[in-house]
């Protein structure tokens, strides 16, 4: 399977609540960082978290690592229809700095 | 500072056209990096330069693909005699140096009929 995987690939909740993604990967990294893409459009930059974090707080998300699992989940809590997107998560490896790693994105709908 | 440029922001091109696709970077940065999305699918690596130089090609495709960033102007990702499974999204990122985040620019899509 692919470095880079989220689950579960497609999300639907009640807007209020809270969603959690998560993604897996199987090299060592420098880094995970995670994206939102709106349909047909570009990529916006949510958050990073280097490898010897655990977690990160940005406003409304919150993301976490765990490198033993190689795992990380990213949390939205307080969901608005505005967070309705595909959300993806990037693996910077260890060899090969700067080349992402994107998994196949969870796609988060956030119903009114 | 405007962030990544790309354009043109949609491109049509019948099957054995070249498609060119330019990518200006942020203003500073020296390093620029080409995903390809493929519909329904994350993006893939495609090649990683600096100023004149290729550093990492390993996601290019072997034949009709290339890539340069001269020492003026933008980025160009240059796809020859296009065939249909070349439609798809085309994003540049740019940075400052290796150890810093990119910035992903809105994308090329790119459609071949």
């Amino acid at each position: 399977s692919q470095q880079g995987e989220e689950d579960p690939q497609a999300l639907s909740i009640q807007e209020g609540e809270n969603a959690t993604m998560n993604c897996s990967y199987k090299t060592s990294i420098n880094n995970l960082q995670w994206y939102r893409q709106n349909s047909g459009r570009g990529l916006v930059h949510l958050i990073l978290i280097r490898s010897n974090e655990r977690e990160k707080h940005s406003g409304r998300l919150r993301v976490t690592l765990d490198t033993s699992k190689k795992s990380s989940s990213l949390l939205i809590t307080a969901s608005r229809a505005a967070d309705t997107a595909s959300y993806f998560c990037a693996t910077e490896p260890v060899q090969g700095a700067q080349k992402l790693v994107f998994g196949q994105g969870t796609r988060l709908t956030i119903n009114p | 500072n405007a962030g990544v440029m790309q354009n043109p922001r949609h491109l049509v091109r019948r099957r054995g056209q070249e498609a060119r696709l330019r990518c200006s970077p942020m203003k500073g940065h020296s390093h620029v990096y080409w995903y390809r999305q493929l519909p329904e699918e994350g993006l893939k690596f495609m090649v990683y330069l600096q100023k004149e130089n290729i550093i990492d090609e390993s996601g290019m495709p072997k034949e009709r693909f290339s890539a340069e960033f001269p020492k003026e102007g933008p980025s160009i990702l240059r796809i020859q005699q296009v065939v249909r499974g070349d439609s798809a999204a085309y994003f540049c990122a740019s940075s400052p140096n290796r150890e810093t985040e990119a910035f992903f620019g809105q994308g090329t899509r790119l459609t071949v009929v």
